[in-house]
């Protein structure tokens, strides 16, 4: 069974570091191509990034290119989406996601996501 | 950029009706569209891709149709767990994907 098991809620203040993951199961991780989405609160989906964790090959949004670090560490199948330097617009719902080998730009598995919080 | 317009931005619609959903592409995207469905506190489900081809599990009453830059997604008689929001996705510019707004469908 594919799974992508993301890490957990996290509280931060403004201008903390932060690193959150995900880490796939029941697939080949190397494979596939693995972005990260956000939802701010009440909104909708934004497509972030992607990474393939095979060469660690990422492009960016232009909208989040400098604004966030995408990487992963194949040996332990896990994707990691990471800021130096949150604001408190940074807040929002966190999602990594799978895009279909077949259907390279269709997202078909889905972790369950991961609350950011960020507040003085 | 490709700018995706989903509409309307919310649907009431009675359970057993049915739901005609759109999304329009600033640009052609070909065939390259995927709809998902996210309920409250889930992750988003893909539906459809291909503009038309329904995802692994997913019931025969979701339907895409459109090509180009226009794209209707229909569910055929709505069940009670089909309220939600749903997306769609253009990835024909890959790998700038964009997500339309959103349409959510909830109960007249």
């Amino acid at each position: 069974e594919v799974q992508l098991v993301q890490s957990g809620a996290e509280v931060k203040k403004p201008g903390e570091s932060l690193k959150i993951s995900c880490k796939g199961s029941g697939y080949s991780f190397t494979s596939y191509w693995i972005g990260w989405v956000r939802q701010m609160p009440g909104k909708g989906l934004e497509w972030m990034g992607i990474i393939y964790p095979g060469d660690s090959d990422t492009r960016y949004s232009p909208s989040f290119q400098g604004q966030v670090t995408i990487s992963a560490d194949k040996s332990i199948s896990t994707a990691y989406l990471q800021w130096s330097s949150l604001k408190a617009s940074d807040t929002a719902m966190y999602y990594c996601a799978r895009l279909d080998i077949l259907v390279p730009g269709a997202f078909d598995y889905w972790g369950q996501g991961t609350l950011v919080t960020v507040s003085s | 950029e490709i700018v995706m317009t989903q509409s309307p931005a919310t649907l009431s619609v009675s359970p057993g009706e049915r739901a005609t959903l759109s999304c329009r592409a600033s640009q052609s995207v070909s065939s390259n569209l995927a709809w998902y469905q996210q309920k409250p506190g889930q992750a988003p489900r893909l539906l459809i891709y291909g503009a038309s081809t329904r995802a692994t599990g997913i019931p025969a009453r979701f339907s895409g149709s459109g090509s180009g830059t226009e794209f209707t997604l229909t569910i055929s008689s709505l069940q009670s767990e089909d309220f939600a929001v749903y997306y769609c996705q253009q990835y024909n510019n890959w790998p700038a994907l964009t997500f339309g707004g959103g349409t959510k469908v909830e109960i007249k």
